[in-house]
């Protein structure tokens, strides 16, 4: 257990609606990473937060949002949605200026 | 920019064989290596880290050196077992691109039979 907590463990939806992913980090870690997990692109890197503030965006569609709140968990929100969306979209959480990040065991989202 | 390749799989061994899988990397500056392990419906787990050149992470019977000369953090345990079965990936962060993010190879899949 990494300690990071993600829910929900599976969401199912239909195009075109929105959903919400929510992630609470480790105890202490101030920094927050998303990562999409899918079958033709593999593990790619999405955004990471520190503290409340956006501190880098990757490879995240206009479609798709993140916020961190006061308490550090984070929600990403992904809207209009598509049927290429479907993937696991995994959180890390790792201390400021840590190489290593920690996983929590990810949300399956599934677009019909 | 920086990129990590890794070797294709499936990798299909029987148990108590030598596991070797290939990693290569390219990056500027002095990037940090990382294996990650993904079991079956889990999410991923650090297996081993190394954060300069000549370092060896290991950790349960799994070891790789960081190997500069190369650049590669090839992935070796000397006798697998079934629980090994799995997705293993390799990657990066840091070196001139900072510790924002991690650069994931494509996985390899492990399965170890009895």
């Amino acid at each position: 257990d990494s300690g990071v907590t993600q829910t929900p463990k599976h969401l199912i939806t239909a195009t075109g609606q929105r959903v919400t992913l929510r992630c609470s980090p480790r105890s202490g870690d101030l920094s927050v990473y998303w990562y999409q997990q899918s079958l033709d692109q593999g593990l790619q890197f999405l955004i990471q937060y520190y503290n409340g503030e956006e501190r880098a965006k990757g490879n995240i569609l206009e479609r798709f949002s993140a916020q961190q709140f006061p308490d550090l968990h984070s929600e990403l929100n992904l809207s209009s949605l598509e049927l290429g969306d479907s993937a696991l979209y995994f959180c890390a959480s790792s201390v400021w200026g840590a190489d290593t990040q920690y996983f929590g065991p990810g949300t399956r989202l599934t677009v019909l | 920019g920086n990129s990590v390749t890794q070797m294709e799989g499936p990798v299909t061994l029987s148990e108590e064989a030598f596991l070797t899988i290939n990693c290569t990397y390219t990056a500027t500056g002095y990037p940090s290596l990382f294996w990650y392990v993904q079991y079956p419906g889990e999410g991923l787990q650090l297996l081993l880290k190394a954060t300069k050149a000549d370092d060896k992470g290991s950790n349960k019977g799994f070891e790789a050196t960081y190997r500069k000369e190369t650049t590669s953090f090839h992935l070796e345990k000397g006798s697998v077992q079934v629980s090994d079965s799995a997705v293993y990936f390799c990657a990066l962060s840091g070196g001139s691109g900072g510790y924002n993010k991690l650069i994931f190879g494509a996985g390899t899949r492990l399965a170890v039979h009895p």
